[in-house]
C-alpha cells in the first residue's frame, strides 16, 4: 500500500524463537499501530506509538514488545513465539492532528505461522 | 468500555439490490466514524468517513450518522459481486485517544449474480 510497507509478508517460525516484524512509512505520520486479526476476534490492538520513543500497550500486548527509534519505523517483536501468536498482523498509520481524525491507512499485513 | 457493534451477518443480497450495514457505538462523545472494506486475504481499505449527523454520499455508497441514537450505517446501492467483502465499522472517540480507532468485528457481505 502506498506510503506504508510491512515486512516480511509471510513468515513461518518455530515455537520459542524471537520474531521481529517491521512497519515502514513514508507519510511522516505521528501515530502508528500494530494489530492482530483472528477469526472471531476482529482487529485487536497490540501496541501503538504516538511519536519517536513514545509507545503504549493495547489490549493484547502480553508477549509482544515494540520500538520506534525513527518516525518512519515501528518494530513489533514477539519475544518468544507461541502457537497462539499465529495470526495476521497489520500495521496502521494515522494522520490525526487533534483537529480531525482521518482514519487509518493499513499496511498489507504479515501472515505469521508459529509451528 | 468502548464498544462498537455491527450486525452479525453474513448478509447476502442479489446483484443490483441495496445492501444495508449497521453499526452502533457506546460512547456519546464519539467524533469520527469510518467504514472499511476488507477483501479476503487483504488489508482493510477506507471507503467512507463521516463526522456530522446526516448522510454523506460517494458514488454508490452512502454513510448515515445519527449521534443521538449512536448509530452509523452504510448503504451500498446497485450492489455488485465485486462488493462482496467484510465491512468494518470504526469509531474515534477524540480527546486523548491519540487518534486510535475502535473497530467492530465486521459484517460479511455476499452479492450474488
Amino acid at each position: 500500500d502506498a506510503g506504508i510497507t510491512q515486512s516480511p509478508r509471510h513468515k513461518v517460525t518455530e515455537t520459542g524463537t524471537p520474531v521481529t516484524l517491521r512497519c515502514h512509512q513514508t507519510e511522516n505520520h505521528r501515530y502508528m499501530y500494530w494489530y492482530r486479526q483472528d477469526p472471531g476476534h476482529g482487529l485487536r490492538l497490540i501496541h501503538y506509538s504516538y511519536g519517536v520513543k513514545d509507545t503504549d500497550k493495547g489490549e493484547v500486548s502480553d508477549g509482544y514488545s515494540v520500538s520506534r527509534s525513527k518516525t518512519e519505523d515501528f518494530l513489533l517483536t514477539l519475544e518468544s513465539a507461541t502457537s497462539s501468536q499465529t495470526s495476521v498482523y497489520f500495521c496502521a498509520i494515522s494522520a490525526d492532528s487533534g483537529l480531525r481524525n482521518y482514519g487509518y491507512t493499513f499496511g498489507s499485513g504479515t501472515r505469521l505461522t508459529v509451528v | 468500555q468502548k464498544e462498537v457493534e455491527q450486525n452479525s451477518g453474513p448478509l447476502s443480497v442479489p446483484e443490483g439490490a441495496i445492501a444495508s450495514l449497521n453499526c452502533t457505538y457506546s460512547d456519546r462523545g464519539s467524533q469520527s466514524f469510518f467504514w472499511y472494506r476488507q477483501y479476503s486475504g487483504k488489508s482493510p481499505e477506507l471507503i467512507m468517513s463521516i463526522y456530522s449527523n446526516g448522510d454523506k454520499e460517494d458514488g454508490r455508497f452512502t454513510a448515515q450518522l445519527n449521534k443521538a441514537s449512536q448509530y452509523v450505517s452504510l448503504l451500498i446501492r446497485d450492489s455488485q459481486p465485486s462488493d462482496s467483502a467484510t465491512y468494518l465499522c470504526a469509531v474515534n472517540w477524540g480527546g486523548s485517544t491519540l487518534g486510535r480507532l475502535y473497530f467492530g468485528r465486521g459484517t460479511q457481505l455476499t452479492v450474488w449474480p
